[in-house]
C-alpha cells in the first residue's frame, strides 16, 4: 500500500530564516505531487504541483519554491522566511486519476 | 472560473442527529467530486467521491452525498452523528485544467456536543 510522510512535523522558526520541508511518498511510481497551504481558519492554498522529476509549476507568485529532486521527494523551501508564510503545510500525492492523497502535514510558525 | 462554495462555515448539531453539509461548484464540463475530513492538527482524508456511475455515494462511516447536476451540488449527509465526527469538513471538485489538480471550498466545522 502507498504511504505518505512529511517531515518535520512541527517547526518554529525566525523571520529571515531558511526553510525546508520534505514529502516522501512510498508504493507507487511517478505519481502526482502538490503543496497546499492551510492558513489558520480558512481553506486549502496549492503553493505547487509536479508531474514528474525535476517539473514544478506554481500556482501562485510567493516567497517559496519547490524541488523534486527524485520521484517520490517533493521539497519546498525558502531562503529568507516571512511571518505571513507561517501555516500548516500539507503534501499530497495523486495517481493517474484526480484523488488525492495526504500527509499528515508541517506545522510552520514563523516568530 | 471554477469554484466551490461551502454556505455554512460551522454547523453544530447534537449528538445523534442528522447533519446535511452543503456543497456547490461551477463548472462548465463534467466534474469529479469528493468530501475530505480533516481532524485537528492531522491531514486531510478522503471520506467519498463521486467519479461516475451512481448520484449517491456512501462511505464506510455512514456519510453519504448525492451529486446533483442541475443543481451544481454535492451535499453530505449524514442521519446520525456521534461525537468523533466533530471535524472540518471540505468538498472539492476536479479543476478543469488537468493535471489531476482539484479546487477546494473553505471548509466546514462540524461541532457534534453531546
Amino acid at each position: 500500500s502507498q504511504t505518505i510522510h512529511q517531515w518535520p512535523a512541527t517547526l518554529v522558526q525566525p523571520v529571515g530564516s531558511p526553510l525546508s520541508l520534505e514529502c516522501t511518498v512510498e508504493g507507487t511510481s511517478n505519481p502526482n505531487l502538490y503543496w497546499y497551504r492551510q492558513a489558520a481558519g480558512r481553506g486549502l492554498q496549492l503553493l505547487f504541483y509536479s508531474v514528474g522529476i525535476g517539473q514544478i509549476s506554481s500556482e501562485v507568485p510567493q516567497n517559496l519554491s519547490a524541488s523534486r529532486p527524485q520521484d517520490r521527494q517533493f521539497i519546498l523551501s525558502s531562503k529568507k522566511l516571512l511571518l505571513s508564510d507561517s501555516g500548516f503545510y500539507l503534501c499530497a500525492w495523486s495517481p493517474d486519476s484526480y484523488e488525492q492523497y495526504f500527509g499528515p502535514g508541517t506545522r510552520l510558525t514563523v516568530t | 472560473a471554477q469554484s466551490v462554495t461551502q454556505l455554512d462555515s460551522q454547523v453544530p448539531v447534537f449528538e445523534e442527529a442528522p447533519v446535511e453539509l452543503r456543497c456547490n461548484y461551477s463548472s462548465s464540463v463534467s466534474v469529479y467530486l469528493f468530501w475530505y475530513v480533516q481532524y485537528p492538527n492531522q491531514g486531510l482524508q478522503l471520506l467519498l467521491k463521486y467519479l461516475s456511475g451512481s448520484t449517491l455515494v456512501e462511505s464506510i462511516n455512514g456519510f453519504e452525498a448525492e451529486f446533483n447536476k442541475s443543481q451544481t451540488s454535492f451535499h453530505l449527509r449524514k442521519p446520525s452523528v456521534h461525537i468523533s465526527d466533530t471535524a472540518e469538513y471540505f468538498c472539492a471538485v476536479s479543476d478543469e485544467g488537468g493535471y489531476n489538480k482539484l479546487i477546494f471550498g473553505a471548509g466546514t466545522r462540524l461541532a457534534v456536543h453531546p
